[in-house]
């Protein structure tokens, strides 16, 4: 059973890159019926589309987001990541990486989150 | 870029039917996709496509559209459906993008 896992570090000083990574365990990231994507969560707040990527680079990033984002995969290690440029306070959120299937374009797996805080 | 408008608070009774909409331009192409998100934990998907529960969801939810807005109802509310609910579609601006709605906090009298 396919499986994604967060990791990265859970403190970010403001202005640095935060970097996260997600482990796609029981499956392959190189698959070719689904993107994958992440989505982040602010403390007491909704979600927001972070961006998608597909195994062979394509990747689609949130306006909002787009000039500070970067995501890609990693295919010898099964793995996507994301990168997040010059963070702020504003970025302190719940961080969730997910698989995002064609069909009907949704989320269908997401892995447990991990918390990202900027603070100095 | 798209935006999916959701009331933020809605309350039902034990055992009562409750419907929560998501309205959109992009729900006029694409399906809205539900999930539920309870307190410290993943959001966990509903209901997908036209009407498709995953497996494990209970039938007591079901989802429809019409126009601009997409519905989730559950029927017989439970203690345990007590959660946030989102909405999600694709962008209808030309790149597949995600958009999501803001959230209806669901309480369960």
């Amino acid at each position: 059973q396919l499986q994604l896992q967060e990791s990265g570090p859970g403190l970010v000083k403001p202005s640095e890159t935060m970097s996260l990574t997600c482990t796609v365990s029981g499956g392959s990231v190189s698959s070719s019926t689904n993107y994958w994507g992440w989505i982040r969560q602010p403390p007491g707040k909704g979600l927001e589309w972070i961006g998608s990527l597909f195994y062979s680079g394509s990747t689609y990033y949130n306006p909002s987001l787009q000039s500070r984002v970067t995501m890609f995969v990693d295919t010898s290690n099964n793995q996507f990541s994301l990168r997040l440029r010059s963070v702020t306070a504003a970025d302190t959120a719940v961080y969730y990486c997910a698989r995002l299937l064609l069909t009907y374009w949704y989320f269908d797996l997401w892995g447990r989150g991990s918390l990202v805080t900027v603070s100095s | 870029s798209s935006e999916l408008t959701q009331d933020p608070g809605v309350s039902v009774a034990l055992g009562q039917t409750v419907r929560i909409t998501c309205q959109g331009d992009s729900l006029r192409s694409y399906y809205a996709t539900w999930y539920q998100q309870k307190p410290g934990q993943a959001p966990v998907v509903v209901i997908y496509g036209k009407d498709n529960r995953p497996s494990g969801i209970p039938d007591r939810f079901s989802g429809s559209s019409s126009g601009n807005t997409a519905s989730l109802t559950i029927t017989g509310v439970q203690a345990e459906d007590e959660a946030d609910f989102y909405c999600s579609s694709r962008d209808n601006s030309g790149d597949p993008h995600v958009v999501f709605g803001g959230g209806t906090k669901l309480t369960v009298l």
